[in-house]
């Protein structure tokens, strides 16, 4: 089973900031945060990962709080080309990457 | 010049037939993997080999049969497709326990 929690759905107006919040409070010390998309059928895209330090990359930033519990991906200025189904995932120590239901992101015009 | 290639990209059987989806990277990852995208959108994890070597074979059917020539090919046998085999099914890369993972754009398999 996924060990991250992620809301079913959100709405974000195009050119504002998307923050899409997940919870992961059965995280292990030594587990990483992984960000992935999936946009229509195609295959799902790497966003960005961590682990305790927040992380920028030139798509978007992840913010990981203190305890680990949770963590919040922004993607910056969101486009309608952003409009996808987010996946926040825990990747265990045995490299097996469990999907969650994820968060369908709609960007509005 | 694509990452991870897989073909062929549809694949429309009757049940009882044996076929195969062949996945390639040319990105020099350690590990590949399969996955299974159901009607309801559950991505699953199937196989993973690392160095040709199987390291995750989650509970799937022994009709499933991964196969790795070498670190850079691994291709998914199905024997006796049932009508329940009908998914998409993705190939990924990556560095063992490295950075994200790059996957396929996808096998649809349909199962009549």
């Amino acid at each position: 089973d996924a060990k991250t929690t992620q809301p079913p759905s959100m709405d974000c107006a195009e050119g504002r900031a998307a923050n899409l919040p997940c919870n992961h409070s059965t995280i292990s010390g030594n587990e990483y945060v992984y960000w992935y998309r999936q946009i229509h059928s195609q295959g799902p895209q790497y966003i960005i990962h961590g682990l305790k330090n927040n992380e920028t990359n030139e798509m978007a930033s992840l913010i990981i709080t203190e305890d680990r519990k949770s963590s919040t991906l922004i993607l910056p200025h969101a486009t309608l080309r952003d409009t996808a189904v987010y996946y926040c995932i825990v990747r265990s120590a045995d490299d097996k990457i469990i999907f969650g239901k994820g968060t369908r992101l709609h960007i509005l015009p | 010049d694509t990452a991870v290639s897989q073909t062929p990209k549809y694949l429309v059987t009757q049940m009882g037939n044996d076929k195969s989806i062949k996945c390639e990277q040319n990105l020099g990852h350690d590990t590949m993997y399969w996955y299974k995208q159901d009607s309801k959108k559950f991505l699953k994890i199937m196989f993973s080999y690392n160095n040709k070597e199987l390291i995750i074979n989650e509970t799937v059917p022994n009709r499933f049969s991964p196969k790795s020539p070498d670190k850079a090919h691994l291709n998914l046998h199905i024997n006796s497709l049932e009508l329940g085999d009908s998914a998409v099914y993705f190939c990924a890369s990556s560095f063992l326990q490295g950075d994200g993972y790059t996957f396929g754009s996808g096998t649809r398999l349909t199962v009549v």
